[in-house]
């Protein structure tokens, strides 16, 4: 148990929809990461967050939206689902510290969005 | 821009070969590098991690891995694969210092044959 959590661990929806995915991140981290792994492009990183801030985009769509509210938690909101979408995401959770020295990533289990 | 390239999509060894993936990526700066795991059905795992100093790193399970800064590689290797080790490895690179986005590369997928 890595000592993030995300849910759903699963969800179908149709085209067109909007959902939300939420994760946890581990207790004392204050930085929140997001990816998407889908089966043609590997594991791709879209958006981090530190302490309620976003820090670092990468490929995130319009449709996507991310936040990390005050407890630290963070949800993933994606919209107007395609089928493309269909993907195991990711949340990541690190300290980030201040110093040079390195900090490790902890992964969730992903959750499982399935757009059909 | 930093990336990460795994060369090997798919790799199947028979029990008891041995294990070299490679693992090689871009970026102008010092780096912290990652291997992670992710075994059918489970989230993924760290196996290993470099941040400075002996540049040969020993994980879990068995498995090491050379960094190798003029080649810019990071390679995973374990001398003797068993079928618990069927699983997807990543390769992952990070800007040392704070707030620095991680990069995986795409992961390659080894099958190993009882």
């Amino acid at each position: 148990d890595s000592g993030v959590t995300q849910t759903p661990k699963h969800l179908i929806t149709a085209t067109g929809q909007r959902v939300t995915l939420r994760c946890s991140p581990r207790s004392g981290d204050l930085s929140v990461y997001w990816y998407q792994q889908s089966l043609d492009q590997g594991l791709q990183f879209l958006i981090q967050y530190y302490n309620g801030e976003e820090r670092a985009k990468g490929n995130i769509l319009e449709r996507f939206s991310a936040q990390q509210f005050p407890d630290l938690h963070s949800e993933l909101n994606l919209s107007s689902l395609e089928l493309g979408d269909s993907a195991l995401y990711f949340c990541a959770s690190s300290v980030v510290p201040e110093s040079r020295t390195g900090n490790t990533i902890y992964f969730g289990e992903g959750s499982w969005l399935t757009v059909v | 821009a930093q990336s990460v390239s795994q060369h090997n999509h798919h790799v199947i060894l028979s029990e008891a070969a041995s294990l070299e993936l490679g693992c090689n990526y871009s970026y102008g700066g010092t780096v912290n590098l990652f291997w992670y795991v992710q075994y059918p059905g489970q989230h993924l795992q760290l196996l290993l991690k470099y941040f400075s100093g002996d540049p040969l790193v020993k994980g879990i399970k068995g498995f090491e891995a050379e960094f190798i800064k003029s080649k810019f590689s990071f390679n995973l290797r374990k001398p003797s694969v068993q079928w618990s080790d069927t699983a997807e490895y990543f390769c992952a690179v990070r800007g040392s210092g704070g707030y620095q986005k991680v990069t995986f590369g795409t992961g390659t997928k080894l099958q190993v044959i009882p």
